[in-house]
């Protein structure tokens, strides 16, 4: 069982550039969600998903895009990059489920640099 | 507006004491208050979680307290040792399943 994988580990853009995050689990997780991870501001939930084409905006969700096709990936796109998003992100999965509450498994995180 | 406010944001505990780690929520719908570690490096790791209907969760040297009127939790940590030494968060959730983190606390253990 790999968990939950993200890709790249590390990356660097240059202003104004467009990438993908990627993120899948193999646990058939039907909750989704993306952290940004900034010094002494904790985790911050950018989107979240609760099912393969359902996706909804968290706390901060301006300047990225998501989409579910699929149960196992949760891709997050970055449009035009800043250096405000200069982060650690990370992905997290949960069987979740009507409020069942379980705890969320994380990736390892994507450390991204944007210049 | 900060719906889950932690403190302290650093810890210092020296080997075998307590580390008490503490924090407020302000949404009465949360229902799901769980302690994530996270060391360097690493993701988040989920530690011990407990649910408002009970005052008091414990596993091994980790223990949460709660208090429903007063919206708030601890993190107690008994004879604490150097591989404790991590950032802790805690965190609460709604029946959305949607979890939103303290900032987090940096927690230290002198050997």
């Amino acid at each position: 069982n790999a968990g939950v994988t993200q890709t790249p580990k590390f990356q660097v853009l240059k202003t104004g550039q467009s990438m993908t995050l990627q993120c899948a689990q193999d646990m058939n997780h039907e909750y989704m969600s993306w952290y940004r991870q900034d010094p002494g501001m904790g985790l911050r939930l950018i989107h979240y998903s609760v099912g393969a084409g359902i996706t909804d905006q968290g706390e901060v969700p301006n300047g990225y895009n998501v989409s579910r096709s699929t149960t196992e990936d949760f891709p997050l796109r970055l449009l035009s990059a800043a250096p405000s998003q200069t982060s650690v992100y990370f992905c997290a999965s949960t069987r979740g489920g009507q409020g069942a509450n379980y705890g969320y498994t994380f990736g390892s995180g994507t450390r991204l640099t944007v210049v | 507006q900060q719906q889950v406010k932690q403190s302290p944001q650093s810890l210092i505990v020296q080997k075998g004491g307590i580390s008490i780690i503490n924090c407020a929520y302000e949404n009465t719908a949360f229902d799901y208050f769980p302690w994530y570690q996270q060391f360097p490096g690493k993701g988040p790791a989920l530690l011990i979680a407990i649910r408002p209907d009970v005052s008091e969760k414990k596993e091994g040297r980790f223990t949460i307290s709660f208090n429903k009127s007063a919206k708030q939790f601890s993190l107690h940590i008994m004879d604490s040792q150097p591989g404790d030494s991590a950032t802790y968060f805690c965190a609460a959730s709604d029946r959305d399943d949607k979890i939103i983190f303290g900032k987090g606390t940096r927690l230290h253990i002198l050997p």
